[in-house]
This record gives structure tokens, sequence and C-alpha cells, in this order.
């Protein structure tokens, strides 16, 4: 079956530890994109690419990185430089093509204690 | 990009049609209207998307007005599986390499058996 999948479903860090959040895809899409929610909101984006080895942040991408070396992974990192990264992230991808339809992984509730 | 405005929260008993409204009354002519719907605790999932005209596919009906300052989600007969936050989305086909979708609030519909 194509989809997107994201691990862990839950993840627990300790506040100052970096953690990477992990996004895979197999639906051969060229554009990965990761948004972050928090409760009641809707989603806000953090980084995407459009391509491997490209990527370009997004409207909160201060406090994360990313990194686009296959075609199916686009792993997000939280670094102890992010605020408040307690929140719900989630990975989408799309073909380039400007309309076409994002397609989204599950998503990763993210807590720092 | 321009902006939507959508109520907080809809109730709708099962079985009955469903319309959900959205205002986009700043919308410029190369703008698509893309509808998506998030479950709880899940990614969120495209519902359809259009320009000028009416569409319908398997899962709704999007009823654009003749203004383009108005649509409307018609869920023909919601089920209880239907109960979601529900995102009106414009996305700008001459945003060049942005990819992105800019979510609002959403609306909440509550479905009654």
């Amino acid at each position: 079956d194509g989809g997107i999948t994201q691990s862990p479903k839950y993840l627990f860090r300790k506040e100052g530890q970096n953690v990477t959040l992990s996004c895979e895809q197999n639906l051969n899409h060229d554009a990965m994109y990761w948004y972050r929610q928090d409760p009641g909101q809707g989603l806000r984006l953090i980084y995407y690419s459009q391509i491997v080895n490209d990527f370009q942040k997004g409207d909160i991408a201060e406090g994360y990185s990313v990194s686009r070396e296959k075609k199916e992974s686009f792993p997000l990192t939280v670094t102890s430089a992010q605020k408040n990264p307690t929140a719900f992230y989630l990975c989408a991808s799309s073909q380039r093509d400007l309309n076409n339809e994002q397609f989204f992984g599950p998503g990763t509730r993210l807590t720092v204690l | 990009d321009a902006k939507t405005t959508q109520p907080n929260s809809m109730e709708s008993n099962e079985e009955e049609p469903v319309h959900l409204p959205c205002n986009h009354s700043t919308i410029s002519g190369t703008d698509y209207i893309h509808w998506y719907r998030q479950l709880p605790s899940q990614g969120p999932e495209y519902v359809i998307h259009g320009l000028t005209s009416n569409v319908n596919n398997r899962m709704a009906s999007l009823a654009i007005a003749e203004d383009r300052k108005s649509s409307t989600l018609i869920l023909h007969r919601a089920t209880l599986r239907d109960a979601a936050v529900y995102y009106c989305i414009l996305r700008r086909l001459s945003s060049g390499s942005a990819r992105q979708l800019t979510f609002g609030s959403g609306t909440q519909l509550t479905v009654l058996p």
C-alpha cells in the first residue's frame, strides 16, 4: 500500500534535548512538507522540500532543521532552540504541481517534559 | 494569500445533507479553493478543490458562487464518520515555488445520531 508513515506516534523528551521525527513516503512524490499543529489551531508550515537536496523555510522554521537526502525521506529535527516544542507534528507529500492534493501522515505527538 | 472565513462549529443530524460555508471575499482570479478535513488525532485528508465551476467527487460536492467570493462544501448524507474539522483553503497559482497549504481554524462538524 502506498502512503506516508511517521514514527513514532507519541514521543517524550526532556527539555534541552534534540529530537528527530521520521517521515517516509512511497508515493514517489517530489514534494514533502512538515507542519506543526497546536491544540484547537490549524496547521502551520515549518519546512518544505520540492526536490531532493533542496528545502525551504516555512512560516515557523526557527528552532527546527530538516534534510532531504532521499526522495522518500524528510526527517525533521526539533532542536533545543525551539521554545515551545510540545505539539502535534504532521508530514505531508504531493506531486510538484501546485494543485495536486497533499497526502498527510498520521502525525507524531511530541511532548517535552 | 487571501483569507478565508468559516464558522467555528456546525451540527448536523445523521443521514441529512450538510452545507459548510466559506467566505473568501478577497479571492483573486488565480486562487483555487481547496477543502481538507481532519478527524481527531489524525492528519488532514483532501476532500475536493475547484476554481470556478461546481465540482463533484465521491466524497462531496463543492458549490462556488458566481463572483467566487464564497463557496459551500456539501456532504450529501452525513454519517458519524464525517465528524471532523473542515478546512477551506485558498491556493494561489501565481505563488511561484510555494506549494504549502495555509490552514485557518476550520469548522468543527458534529454529526448527531
